[in-house]
C-alpha cells in the first residue's frame, strides 16, 4: 500500500544551521508531495508541495525537490531560526479524497 | 476570520459519556475529514466526507458517528467513551482532487477520566 517514511526525531540544531529532514515514500500511482508543519497547539499548515517529477516546492526558505528516481522529498532550509520549532509532516495523495501523512519529525531549534 | 473552526478546543470527560465535536469551514470546500492525533504526533484518517456523503471510513469503530449536515459542516459525535479515545481530534477540508492541500483546524484535545 501507499506509505510515506520520515527521519525520526528530534531533530536539535542551533540557529542558522542547514536543516534536512529526510522523506521517502511508496506510491502504486503518480502522487503529489507535501510537507506540513505544526506549531504547538495548532493544526497542520501547509508549508510546500509539488506535483510532478523534478518540481521544487519552496516557502519561507524551506525547499523540497520531488525525486521519481529515489522515491523522496526531503526538505531542507539553509539556515533555521528559533521560530522553526515545530513538527513538519512529509505527506502524499495519490487520490482525491486521501492523504497519507508520514510520522511526523520534531524540530527543537537552539539560539 | 478562521477557515476552519472547531468546537470545543478542550473536552475533558469521564469514561461511558457521549460527547459531540463540531466543525464548520467557510473556504467553499467539498472535502471534509476528520483525523486523530496520539500523544507521539501520529495522525490517522478517520473519516473523509465530500458533499456530505462519505467517502472514507478507515475501520473507526461504530462508537465514532460522523454527520454532515451540509458541505460547510462535519460533526463527530462519540459514544460510549473509552480510555483510548483520548488525542487531539482535527477536522481539516480541502478542495477535491489530488493536487489540493487540506486546511486543518486547531484540534480538539479530548481527555478521558
Amino acid at each position: 500500500g501507499d506509505s510515506v517514511t520520515q527521519m525520526e526525531g528530534p531533530v536539535t540544531l542551533s540557529e542558522e544551521a542547514f536543516l534536512t529532514i529526510n522523506c521517502t515514500y511508496t506510491a502504486t500511482g503518480y502522487p503529489s508531495l507535501f510537507w506540513y508543519v505544526q506549531y504547538p497547539g495548532e493544526g497542520l499548515q501547509l508549508l510546500l508541495k509539488a506535483t510532478k517529477a523534478d518540481d521544487k516546492g519552496s516557502n519561507k526558505g524551506f525547499e523540497a525537490t520531488y525525486r521519481k528516481e529515489t522515491t523522496s522529498f526531503h526538505l531542507e532550509k539553509g539556515s533555521v531560526q528559533v521560530s522553526d520549532s515545530a513538527v513538519y509532516f512529509c505527506a502524499l495523495s495519490v487520490g482525491g479524497f486521501k492523504t497519507i501523512f508520514g510520522a511526523g519529525t520534531r524540530l527543537f531549534v537552539k539560539a | 476570520d478562521t477557515a476552519v473552526s472547531q468546537t470545543p478546543k478542550y473536552l475533558v470527560t469521564q469514561m461511558g459519556n457521549d460527547k459531540s465535536i463540531k466543525c464548520e469551514q467557510n473556504l467553499g470546500h467539498d472535502t471534509m475529514y476528520w483525523y486523530k492525533q496520539d500523544s507521539k504526533k501520529f495522525l490517522k484518517i478517520m473519516f473523509s466526507y465530500n458533499n456530505k456523503e462519505l467517502i472514507i471510513n478507515e475501520t473507526v469503530p461504530n462508537r465514532f458517528s460522523p454527520k454532515s449536515p451540509d458541505k460547510a459542516h462535519l460533526n463527530l459525535h462519540i459514544n460510549s467513551l473509552e480510555l483510548g479515545d483520548s488525542a487531539v481530534y482535527f477536522c481539516a477540508s480541502s478542495q477535491a482532487g489530488m493536487n489540493q492541500p487540506q486546511h486543518f483546524g486547531d484540534g480538539t484535545r479530548l481527555s478521558i477520566l
